[in-house]
C-alpha cells in the first residue's frame, strides 16, 4: 500500500522568504508520480507541480520547485519568494494505478 | 473553459437523513472522481468513474453511499442514511482519461451531519 507522510502540521513564513514543505512516501512500486496541491480557504484543490519517478531532473513551475530524492523517498516542495496569497493548506500526493493518495497536509501562513 | 461544478456548496442534515451531491465535470473529461475530505485530513478517494463505468469503488461505504454517472457526464453521490462521521467536504474532480497530472477539482460540498 502507498503511504504519504507530511510531518509539519503548520508553518509560518515571512513574506518574500522561501519555505520548504516536507513529504515522504512509502511504496514498493518503481513507477509512480508525485504531486503537490494547494487548498486555499475557499476549498478547491489547485494542482501545483508533478514529478514522475523516472524523471531525473527536479520539476519546477514558476515559484514552485520539487526537491525529489528518490533513494530517501522524499518529495519536498519549495516555494520561493512567498506571497500573502500563498497562505493555504498544501497536500502532497502520490499516484498509483491511476489513483491519488494524499498526505494529511501542511498549513502555511505567510506573514507580512 | 468552465471548471468542475458542484452543488450544493453547503448542506446541513440530521443523522439518518438522506443527502445527494451533484457534480458536472469539465467538458470532454472521461474520468470523474469523488473524494471525501474530513477536517484536518487529506482527500480520500471514494469512487472513480471512466465514462459511465466504475473503475474503483473499493473505499466507498456501500451500505450507505452510492454514486452514479448514467450518461458519462455529470454524476451524483448519495448518502442514505447519513451518520455523524460523514461530516466532511465532498470533492469532485475530473480529468482526461487517466491523466492524473491534469486532474481538476471542483469547489466541494461541505456536509454537516448533526
Amino acid at each position: 500500500a502507498q503511504k504519504i507522510t507530511q510531518t509539519q502540521p503548520g508553518m509560518f513564513v515571512q513574506e518574500k522568504e522561501a519555505v520548504t514543505l516536507d513529504c515522504t512516501y512509502d511504496t514498493s512500486d518503481q513507477s509512480y508520480g508525485l504531486f503537490w496541491y494547494k487548498q486555499p480557504s475557499s476549498g478547491e484543490m489547485i494542482f501545483l507541480i508533478y514529478q514522475g519517478s523516472y524523471d531525473e531532473q527536479n520539476a519546477t513551475e514558476g515559484r514552485y520547485s520539487l526537491n525529489f530524492q528518490k533513494a530517501r523517498k522524499s518529495a519536498n516542495l519549495v516555494i520561493s519568494a512567498s506571497q500573502l496569497g500563498d497562505s493555504a493548506m498544501y497536500f502532497c500526493a502520490m499516484s498509483f494505478d491511476y489513483k491519488l493518495s494524499f498526505g494529511a497536509g501542511t498549513t502555511v501562513t505567510v506573514r507580512a | 473553459e468552465a471548471g468542475v461544478a458542484q452543488s450544493p456548496r453547503y448542506k446541513i442534515i440530521e443523522k439518518r437523513q438522506s443527502v445527494a451531491f451533484w457534480c458536472n465535470p469539465i467538458s470532454g473529461h472521461a474520468t470523474l472522481y469523488w473524494y471525501q475530505q474530513i477536517l484536518g485530513q487529506g482527500p480520500k478517494l471514494l469512487i472513480q468513474f471512466q465514462n459511465n463505468g466504475v473503475v474503483d469503488d473499493s473505499q466507498l461505504p456501500k451500505d450507505r453511499f452510492s454514486a452514479e454517472r448514467l450518461k458519462g457526464v455529470d454524476s451524483t453521490l448519495k448518502i442514505q442514511p447519513a451518520k455523524l462521521e460523514d461530516s466532511a467536504v465532498y470533492l469532485c474532480a475530473s480529468s482526461e482519461q487517466g491523466a492524473l497530472n491534469e486532474q481538476y477539482f471542483g469547489p466541494g460540498t461541505r456536509l454537516t451531519v448533526t
